[in-house]
């Protein structure tokens, strides 16, 4: 199974609401990223969790906290959001690297989030 | 810092014509080079990685990229393009294992009837 399912497809929130996005994998990667697409442009990294710890934070700004609960899950959770926070949020996970091998990431579909 | 530019933000092609979708890469060491595909409303799928075991490497979905280091370029290509080919090509790369991944700007490919 390679499979990393996100949660749910698409999400309308207003301005004042706080929603969480959701991913997971059975893949037994230890490595989860979040990423932000905004239409016509690459991913962009927003955070990276190795062994169910922050190791990167891209300078995003704290209306999005993420948390990983366990080796499996990777909630991002969304309070006080700005219209131009709409975009699609991708979920991706692989296997840590240990000495020189390299690993590719797996997607998630993504949820597509509206902010009103 | 590395980077991958690709060449051409959108290839319009023929079906059956061969796909030829580019990307340089600048790195001083030794890159980790990926080719992702996106549909329209999807996440995105890994088509094909270089990690230095072959210069030429084959994909999925008949795609193959080779790896030529004189050019510091990591080109996409299908010989016959088809339509459910049309998507968003995007190049990235990886410094080391863990480093995060470093995406080009993508190349949508459009393939005509």
């Amino acid at each position: 199974d390679t499979e990393v399912t996100q949660t749910p497809k698409h999400l309308v929130m207003g301005m004042t609401n706080k929603k969480s996005l959701k991913c997971e994998q059975h893949m037994g990667h230890r490595a989860m990223y979040w990423y932000k697409q905004k239409a016509k442009k690459p991913p962009e990294l927003m955070f990276v969790y190795s062994y169910e710890k922050l190791s990167i934070n891209e300078s995003v700004p704290s209306r999005f906290s993420p948390e990983c609960p366990n080796s499996s899950l990777l909630n991002l959770h969304l309070h006080a959001l700005q219209p131009e926070d709409s975009a699609l949020y991708l979920c991706a996970s692989s296997q840590w690297a240990e000495g020189a091998m390299v690993y590719e990431q797996y997607f998630g579909p993504g949820t597509r989030l509206t902010v009103t | 810092a590395q980077s991958v530019t690709q060449l051409g933000s959108h290839v319009s092609v023929s079906e059956g014509a061969l796909v030829l979708l580019r990307c340089n890469y600048s790195s001083s060491v030794p890159p980790y080079l990926f080719w992702y595909v996106q549909y329209p409303n999807q996440g995105l799928q890994l088509l094909l990685k270089y990690t230095s075991a072959a210069t030429l490497v084959k994909g999925i979905n008949g795609f193959e990229a080779e790896f030529k280091k004189s050019e510091t370029s990591f080109h996409l290509t299908k010989p016959s393009a088809h339509m459910s080919d049309a998507a968003e090509y995007f190049c990235a790369v990886r410094h080391s294992g863990n480093t995060p991944l470093v995406f080009g700007k993508g190349t949508r490919l459009s393939v005509i009837a």
